[in-house]
């Protein structure tokens, strides 16, 4: 069955400071899909990223960044020069094939709550 | 807007009564899910339906009813037999039963047993 875990529960820093989140899968498929999500103090979860098994390049947007390893099944986030807005709890999850229901299912870790502080 | 919209966004319960979420969604997706979000430990399945008039346990079923008589929504009864439903309840949508699209969420309700 597939996991995946988030060891950090909680991380604080000093905003502009740099911060990674890390997140570590298991899947015994070959094909899968590798997400983050964000959620805000109001509740919603706000998609991030997706990337695909077969694509191990990394990926940088603005702030974010995305490492994925799968030599080590490994799909860690980085905020650079972080913000006070960027607190939040980050979660990271893994879709694969539901084969009992032919379609899918996304698993997510445990999250981690990031608190930026002034 | 196209989304997700559950009610209410705050609900208590008195033990031993049902009490129904709604989740409604306008993005024309195929599949809605429920998951269950207690402090410290992430989101948890509850139940999931890839189609109207067909779906299927989560990871923590029990205790737990869903319908989908209708494509746009997902209702949710947690019954008395859920023996600790405080929780903060989310629901999604998919466009498809396809690995790769994202999920898009709701708000949220937050349930309290009182």
């Amino acid at each position: 069955a597939q996991k995946v875990t988030q060891a950090q529960t909680e991380i604080s820093v000093v905003e502009k400071e740099d911060v990674t989140l890390d997140c570590v899968y298991e899947t015994r498929d070959t094909t899968y899909y590798l997400f983050w999500y964000k959620q805000p103090p109001s509740g919603e979860l706000v998609f991030l990223i997706r990337r695909n098994s077969f694509d191990e390049q990394n990926e940088i947007s603005g702030r974010y960044s995305w490492n994925f390893q799968k030599s080590t099944s490994s799909f860690n986030f980085t905020i650079t020069a972080s913000q006070v807005v960027d607190s939040a709890v980050y979660f990271c999850a893994l879709s694969e094939a539901d084969w009992f229901s032919s379609g899918s299912r996304l698993t997510f870790g445990e999250g981690t709550q990031l608190t930026v502080n002034p | 807007d196209g989304g997700i919209t559950q009610s209410p966004k705050y609900l208590f319960r008195k033990e031993g009564q049902n009490v129904t979420l709604s989740c409604e969604q306008n993005l024309n997706h195929d599949a809605m899910y429920w998951y269950r979000q207690d402090p410290g430990q992430g989101l948890r399945l509850i139940y999931y339906s890839q189609i109207v008039n067909d779906f299927q346990k989560g990871d923590i079923a029990e205790g737990y009813s869903v319908s989908r008589e209708k494509k746009e929504s997902f209702p949710l009864t947690v019954t008395s037999a859920q023996k600790n439903p405080t929780a903060f309840y989310l629901c999604a949508s998919s466009m498809s039963r396809q690995i790769d699209y994202g999920y898009t969420f709701g708000s949220g309700t937050r349930l309290t047993v009182v």
